[in-house]
């Protein structure tokens, strides 16, 4: 079956500008987890989505980073004002439940570079 | 407060030797253990978990790893490697009461030398 997905595969963009990368998880996933993939920082927990409740967004770094889950499915990770600190490539993992140590299934991600 | 640490960035081993990849963890709660590999410009896969259970679990692709309690560790092994198993490694802790988001270390890249 389809896997995750992610869009775009590369985005390049000039600092300041706002970007938003997309998420599409495995159909009857119920959990959705974005984590990001740095040379200076190895791999970070940004925020994640259970179900219908509210997110748990300890992980983001900055109020420039938000996210959304539109109808439990499709996830939009939003970055505002880009800094060419938040060059990095943004992993997307969707999970069948957010419990019980259940497998997280990664996206190919997104490589954002900020010039 | 959960955290992992990878021993060793980079691993070189010759073909058809032992794998040995070093993973310690440190967890307040029982934790979930994980490999995962990277291979260039993909995604994670993952090898083999740990939840609960029986302490020595195995793997894809021929790998297996022991969770030891005692020593905090969750080594990962291969009796044999192959070129194919050239690639990035990551050992990752998650837990039941904290959504079970991963921790990861900061990877071990293994090369195969033929």
């Amino acid at each position: 079956g389809a896997g995750v997905s992610q869009s775009p595969s590369n985005k390049v963009t000039e600092k300041g500008k706002d970007v938003e990368l997309r998420c599409d998880p495995i159909s009857g996933h119920t959990a959705l987890y974005w984590y990001r993939q740095s040379l200076g920082q190895g791999l970070e927990f940004l925020i994640y989505f259970q179900g219908n409740s509210a997110p748990d967004k300890s992980g983001l770094p900055s109020d420039r980073f938000s996210a959304e889950r539109t109808g439990g499915s499709v996830s939009t990770l939003t970055i505002q004002r880009t800094q060419q600190e938040d060059s990095a490539v943004y992993l997307c993992a969707s999970s069948v439940a957010f419990s019980g140590g259940r497998e997280q299934y990664f996206g190919p991600g997104t490589r954002l570079t900020v010039t | 407060a959960q955290s992992v640490t990878q021993l060793g960035s980079h691993v070189s081993v010759s073909e058809g030797a032992l794998v040995l990849l070093r993973c310690n963890y440190s967890s307040s709660v029982p934790p979930y253990l994980f490999w995962y590999v990277q291979y260039p410009n993909q995604g994670l896969q993952l090898l083999l978990k740990y939840t609960t259970g029986a302490t020595l679990v195995k793997g894809i692709n021929g790998f297996e790893a022991e969770f030891k309690k005692s020593e905090t560790s969750f080594h990962l092994t291969k009796p044999s490697a192959h070129m194919s198993d050239a690639a990035e490694y990551f050992c990752a802790v998650s837990a039941e009461n904290a959504g079970n988001m991963l921790t990861f270390g900061g990877g071990t890249r293994l090369m195969v030398k033929p």
